[in-house]
């Protein structure tokens, strides 16, 4: 069974860093593009990066403004996210989300819960 | 970036009844590049639909999809009431990036 596990969502403060995590298990992570997605309280999703399997390729949404960081350790099967200088419109739940053959996202967890507030 | 723009917001109607849902793009997608995915309230977003019109595993066939070019469609044909939720339809041909969504109620 293909399951995605995030964590290390929490309440972090305006200017403050988090890294979030997914564990994979059930398929070859290492022969996957990964996603993360966000979604604010009441409101629609967002894509926010996506990683090529070997990690040549990474690919981040323009808003974001290079303060995110994606990566993976494929021998572990898990996928990162590095957020610095948040700000409470970061504020929401985050997904990862595995993504298919033309890029379609196949597989999701149940997402981690971020709240930026001084 | 490609801005896809759904409509309607929302779509009131009830069990038995055809939901047609509208996805407009600001450019051209590739049909292998443009998917549909339920969000039921607290739940992870599912997949639905991809490359345009390939139900994903498990998904039934009164769920369908259509479209090419900037206009895309995804087709309910009979609502039951679990498919009362929230609709994305999303791009991955040029990055990523998904509509603002349709919600059916009922």
């Amino acid at each position: 069974e293909v399951q995605l596990v995030e964590s290390g969502g929490r309440l972090v403060k305006p200017g403050g860093s988090l890294r979030l995590s997914c564990a994979v298990s059930g398929f070859k992570f290492r022969s996957y593009v990964m996603n993360w997605v966000r979604q604010a309280p009441g409101k629609g999703l967002e894509w926010v990066a996506a990683i090529s399997s070997s990690s040549s390729y990474i690919y981040y949404a323009d808003s974001l403004k290079g303060r995110f960081t994606i990566s993976r350790d494929n021998a572990k099967s898990v996928l990162f996210l590095d957020m610095n200088s948040l700000r409470a419109e970061d504020t929401g739940v985050y997904y990862c989300a595995r993504g298919d053959d033309y890029g379609e996202m196949d597989s999701w967890g149940q997402g981690t819960l971020v709240i930026v507030s001084s | 970036e490609i801005v896809l723009t759904q409509s309607p917001g929302t779509l009131s109607l009830s069990p038995g009844e055809r939901a047609t849902l509208s996805c407009r793009a600001s450019q051209s997608v590739g049909s292998s590049y443009l998917g549909w995915y339920q969000q039921r309230p607290g739940q992870a977003p599912r997949l639905l639909i991809f490359a345009t019109s390939t139900r994903a595993t498990g998904i039934p066939d009164r769920f369908s999809g259509s479209g090419s070019g900037t206009d895309f469609t995804l087709t309910i044909s009979r609502l039951e009431p679990e498919d009362f939720a929230v609709y994305y339809c999303q791009q991955y041909g040029s990055s990523a990036t998904f509509g603002g969504g349709t919600k059916v109620e009922i």
